[in-house]
């Protein structure tokens, strides 16, 4: 079975310091892909990136980049000098390449940057 | 990205109504749809999936007489909660697939059933 586990519930830092949102994932799996979505209050999930598995290398987009390491099955997502715009839950999420199957999702994990 | 609509994106009926929720793909034919439950500071619940012209698929827990789903189309699916009640309340997400690595997520419904 699929599973994402985003261990931290809720991370709070301030205004232009940098944060690093954990998630692990477990899949048997060969071909699968990894999303990063944002919630902010009003709900709508926004997009921010998705990786497939045999596409190791590591992205950088603005403020934020993503370090996918298969190798302990992480997918860990950095916000260089937050802002307090970026405060939001994130969900990190899963599928696999079968077909037409849901996206499996961690829990969120809450940021909220303080001005 | 490709463009999906929910309508409407907030409703508040009286307790023993039922709620109809429009999900669209605006640019893409969908074959699958999804269905999500969000309750207030949780993740994403999947409900049920959708495929055009057949029945849905529910999640173990999610009842199919209480959450009725219809993919009459390539490009709408509908869910209507049936005899709403209080404890339905809650932000409805429906998502529409055009492949496995593609999935594109309407706005949301907030429900409230008073």
């Amino acid at each position: 079975a699929q599973k994402v586990t985003q261990a931290q519930t809720e991370i709070s830092v301030v205004e232009k310091e940098d944060v690093t949102l954990d998630c692990v994932y477990e899949t048997r799996d060969t071909t699968y892909y990894l999303f990063w979505y944002k919630q902010p209050p009003s709900g709508e999930l926004v997009f921010l990136i998705r990786r497939n598995s045999f596409d190791e290398q590591n992205e950088i987009s603005g403020r934020y980049s993503w370090n996918f390491q298969k190798s302990t099955s992480s997918f860990n997502f950095t916000i260089t000098a937050s802002q307090v715009v970026d405060s939001a839950v994130y969900f990190c999420a899963l599928i696999d390449n079968s077909g037409n199957t849901p996206l499996v999702f961690g829990k969120g994990t809450r940021l909220s940057v303080i001005a | 990205g490709a463009v999906v609509s929910q309508h409407p994106s907030r409703v508040i009926c009286k307790s023993g109504t039922s709620v109809k929720i429009e999900c669209r793909s605006l640019d893409f034919q969908a074959t699958t749809m999804f269905w999500y439950r969000q309750f207030p500071k949780q993740s994403l619940m999947l409900m049920a999936t959708s495929n055009e012209g057949s029945k849905a698929t529910y999640e173990q827990g999610v009842e199919k007489d209480k959450f009725l789903i219809n993919h009459a189309s390539l490009t709408l699916s509908t869910l209507t909660v049936t005899s709403a009640h209080p404890e339905d309340s809650s932000f409805y997400i429906c998502s529409a697939s055009r492949g496995p690595d593609e999935q594109y997520f309407g706005p949301g419904t907030r429900l409230t059933v008073t």
